[in-house]
């Protein structure tokens, strides 16, 4: 699976805006880009993934530029709640693959009231 | 309905002692993962089943470790010997089918600490 790079941690305040960029320079044509949330003391959810453009569900949006070697999650009006590790994970659709997610050390989102 | 459960949620052995794990996936996800998390850092994977067969085992640490899911549904995660660089969060996970487009549901884990 691709590696991906990303901040490893940020801060906002409630109400703002957060984006988190990753990078996956060696991104193939077959991986797709998914996110994961993580909470103290849980596993991971899954929150969003895409391919190219822009994807956008009730919790985030996902923004992947042309050359797909980067993409950003975008998370609108953040909470206290949304305190946790966001993790960035690259890899490959389709028949054949086991779908192990490789994580990296992922991202420590603080949200401040 | 339910989501994956694991028990205990927590473990404290001994060193050298024997420990089993148990992983209940949602009912009708032919896909268990397991993956072991340390302290500030992202889980790492450690074996993946699908159905009752263990079709990717390429991240046990070493033979200490072994998994079974024999029904095809619950799984044990074993670990012999155990060594406090075992000591760790183990996450399992199920999915509808072996694929990345197919969401992993994750449990809460077991927090294995040995002394």
């Amino acid at each position: 699976l691709a590696k991906t790079t990303q901040p490893i941690s940020m801060d906002s305040y409630e109400g703002q805006e957060v984006n988190i960029t990753c990078s996956h320079n060696n991104i193939a044509t077959n991986d797709y880009i998914t996110w994961y949330q993580q909470f103290p003391s849980q596993g991971p959810r899954f929150i969003i993934q895409g391919y190219k453009t822009k994807v956008t569900n009730e919790v985030a949006s996902l923004f992947i530029p042309a050359d797909r070697k980067s993409s950003t999650l975008s998370l609108p009006r953040v909470s206290l709640s949304d305190t946790a590790v966001y993790y960035c994970l690259v890899g490959v659709h389709g028949s054949g693959n086991t779908g192990k997610l490789i994580f990296g050390q992922g991202t420590t989102l603080q949200v401040k009231p | 309905g339910a989501g994956v459960s694991q028990t205990p949620s927590n473990k404290v052995t001994e060193k050298g002692k024997y420990v089993e794990l148990r992983c209940d996936p949602i009912s009708g996800h032919t896909a268990l993962y397991w993956y072991r998390q340390s302290l500030g850092q992202g889980p790492e994977f450690l074996i993946y089943f699908q159905g009752t067969g263990a079709a990717d085992d390429s991240g046990l640490p070493n033979d200490r470790f072994f998994a079974v899911r024999p029904e095809g549904s619950v799984s044990t995660l074993k670990i012999q010997r155990t060594e406090r660089g075992d000591s760790a969060v183990y996450l399992c996970a199920s999915s509808l089918s072996g694929s990345l487009s197919n969401e992993q549901f994750f449990g809460p884990g077991t927090r294995l600490t040995v002394l």
